[in-house]
């Protein structure tokens, strides 16, 4: 089975700066796509970035960034540049490649940005 | 484009009454599909899962049961709402080994 934690519940930045979100996860499939979601308080949840897991280049959307460290596996986000919009809960996710396998979602962290 | 519609967006219900909330994805065919619970400022519980009709997984032994009658048609019912069953509950949906997209969500009040 796959666990997926994120380890800071909550965190702050201010606004214009750069905050890192971690993440770490456990598994036994070589193939896998792992996530960061965002969950503003409208609670609609919003696919922020994805990397897949054969994939060395860290994937960038914009001013999010993601640190993948297969080997450790750690996929931390980087939020550069933030914005009052980007107060939200952020979730880590992962999904395996295996028939069946199911998407595993961390814990999240309430990300707030402060002007 | 895909799209996925959950309702309803709201529903209060009293203790004891029986709940059934539905999810329907378009524009693709054989998606897994999923129901997660939020309470209130924390994670999301995986409820059930599908890869199939008539194919559910269950999670987490509760008071809540999900079918999937047709291909895109996910259904979470209750026969008898407990207090503890109030929360947000999301729907979504992925393509195997893909992301998943989720509904708008329903804020469920039992009182």
């Amino acid at each position: 089975a796959q666990t997926v934690t994120q380890s800071q519940p909550e965190m702050s930045v201010q606004e214009a700066e750069t905050v890192t979100l971690s993440c770490t996860y456990d598994t036994s499939e070589s193939n896998y796509y792992l996530f960061w979601y965002k969950q503003p308080p409208s609670r609609q949840m919003i696919l922020v970035i994805r990397q897949e897991a054969y994939k060395q280049q860290n994937a960038t959307e914009n001013r999010f960034s993601v640190n993948f460290q297969k080997a450790a596996k750690s996929f931390s986000l980087k939020i550069s540049d933030s914005q009052l919009g980007d107060t939200a809960m952020y979730f880590c996710a992962f999904i395996g490649l295996s028939a069946g396998n199911m998407l595993t979602f961390g814990g999240g962290t309430r990300l707030m940005v402060k002007p | 484009s895909q799209t996925i519609h959950q309702w309803p967006a709201t529903l209060v219900q009293p203790v004891g009454s029986p709940l059934s909330l539905e999810c329907t994805v378009e524009g693709t065919s054989n998606p897994n599909l999923y129901w997660y619970r939020q309470a209130a400022g924390r994670g999301l519980q995986l409820l059930f899962y599908s890869v199939g009709i008539g194919q559910i997984s269950s999670e987490v032994p509760q008071n809540l049961s999900a079918s999937r009658p047709q291909d895109r048609q996910f259904i979470l019912s209750s026969k008898k709402l407990l207090l503890s069953d109030s929360g947000f509950y999301l729907c979504a949906w992925s393509q195997r080994g893909r992301e998943a997209f989720f509904g708008q969500g329903t804020r469920l009040t039992v009182v």
